[in-house]
């Protein structure tokens, strides 16, 4: 079946750095790709849409500033979270374009 | 945004009880999907019913779709301890894009 791989699986920065987190397709190609962000004890909200070739929409609340997403092929989205802070721990997960594939997720704490 | 609202947000049962969790939503859906989560992981997906569908069946899973009143269940049969988890409902309004409004979840924990 469809896999969705995410990269690295949890990762701890100091505040001020900026993080990238990889997610990929792993057998199939994925033009939309979705980037969800989680807090502890609440549900998933949407941060963006990954485009293929083209930039990502980013829902009303979401820096596109702070959040980088870059999804310059059909297997591969990445998200840099710029300039981290304690605020921005969280757990993000990706999905690629079909409803149900979503990546194991990433856990980042900053410190 | 968030759409979905699960009720309850936490529930409690012994092993071999039945779990009933409900979800509203508040437009129009395409589909509506159940999710699991254990503590820190990714999600697993549960089951998928389309807007067209009343009823849906698999394994031990019962889930139904009102959408007059914007409202699903999932029931969970016949519990055991390894169900303990969050569930999560969400839903897509259709088109070329799968977008996911999720809502805010039930954390079930079955006791042994």
């Amino acid at each position: 079946g469809a896999v969705v791989s995410q990269h690295p699986s949890w990762v701890i920065c100091k505040s001020g750095t900026s993080v990238k987190i990889e997610c990929r397709s792993l057998d199939f190609q994925a033009t939309t790709m979705f980037w969800y962000r989680q807090f502890p004890k609440q549900s998933l909200m949407l941060m963006a849409t990954s485009n293929e070739g083209s930039k990502a929409t980013y829902e009303q609340g979401v820096e596109k500033d702070k959040f980088l997403i870059n999804h310059a092929s059909l297997t591969l989205s990445t998200l840099t979270v710029t300039s981290a802070h304690p605020e921005d721990s969280s757990f993000y997960i990706c999905s690629a374009s079909g409803r149900n594939y979503f990546g194991p997720g990433t856990r980042l704490t900053v410190l | 945004s968030q759409q979905g609202e699960e009720d309850p947000q936490a529930l409690s049962i012994q092993e071999g009880e039945n779990a009933t969790m409900n979800c509203s939503y508040k437009t129009s859906i395409n589909n509506l999907q159940w999710y699991r989560q254990n503590s820190g992981r990714g999600l697993v997906h549960l089951i998928l019913i389309r807007s067209n569908e009343r009823e849906k069946h698999s394994g031990r899973l019962r889930v139904t779709l009102d959408t007059s009143k914007k409202s699903s269940s999932l029931l969970i049969t016949a519990s055991r301890a390894a169900d303990t988890a969050s569930y999560f409902c969400a839903t897509d309004a259709g088109g070329s894009n799968y977008k996911l409004t999720f809502g805010k979840g039930t954390l079930l924990t079955v006791n042994p």
